[in-house]
């Protein structure tokens, strides 16, 4: 069955240290991939989308992820968090057409000061 | 544009009453969809519309049921509540395989 998996629930750092969130998908072929951030009490918004071309793609906020086929995966990163970067995060994928989105289960990120 | 819209905010139920998720898009896009937000599982697809006139089926389907007579507006029908329904709704929208955007929830409690 597709899949997204989000394994780490919680992460926990200090402001300004570099952040990386897993993403990783079972699918038969390469799906198209997002990550979106949904800060307390509101809606989704998308960071960024992979698909195709450019394997490394830059999204808002200075986030950016890198699409790695050979392990199905799609691992978001900042290289200097700030507090307001506190939210949790969702990995999403979709068969290309299908217009039938499969959601992680999220990251939520807390940053210390 | 107030981009996607959903009324209410908040809704408490009885368990067996009924009542409309209303959900509008002002951006002329094809594409609507509803998910619901539940601890620890992420947002799960209920329903979704390619188009006027034009709904199927998402992972969790039971219990709800959706029409699309415009293009704008995409309601979520819960015909008879149960506390398994108790959620966050999120209607999105998109324009074809692209960004979706969200509108802010409604948050549903049936007792």
């Amino acid at each position: 069955a597709q899949s997204v998996t989000q394994p780490d629930i919680h992460i926990t750092v200090s402001e300004g240290a570099s952040l990386e969130l897993r993403c990783n998908y079972s699918y038969g072929a390469t799906p198209y991939l997002f990550w979106y951030v949904q800060s307390p009490g509101q809606g989704l918004q998308l960071l960024l989308k992979y698909f195709s071309g450019d394997t490394l793609v830059q999204g808002i906020k200075g986030f950016e992820a890198e699409f790695k086929r050979s392990q199905s995966s799609f691992n978001l990163r900042k290289p200097s968090v700030h507090w307001s970067d506190a939210a949790e995060y969702f990995c999403a994928v979709e068969h290309p057409g299908t217009y039938k989105y499969i959601f992680g289960t999220g990251t939520r990120l807390k940053v210390l000061a | 544009n107030a981009g996607v819209t959903q009324t209410p905010k908040f809704q408490v139920l009885k368990t067996g009453q009924s009542m409309t998720l209303q959900c509008a898009q002002d951006m002329n896009h094809e594409y609507m969809s509803w998910y619901r937000q539940d601890p620890g599982m992420g947002l799960r697809l209920i329903h979704y519309s390619v188009g006027a006139g034009i709904t199927d089926q998402g992972e969790v389907p039971n219990g709800y049921n959706v029409s699309r007579s415009t293009t704008e507006d995409f309601p979520l029908r819960l015909l008879s509540a149960a506390p398994s329904q108790t959620s966050v709704y999120f209607c999105a929208s998109s324009s074809g395989s692209d960004t979706q955007y969200f509108g802010p929830g409604t948050r549903l409690t049936v007792l």
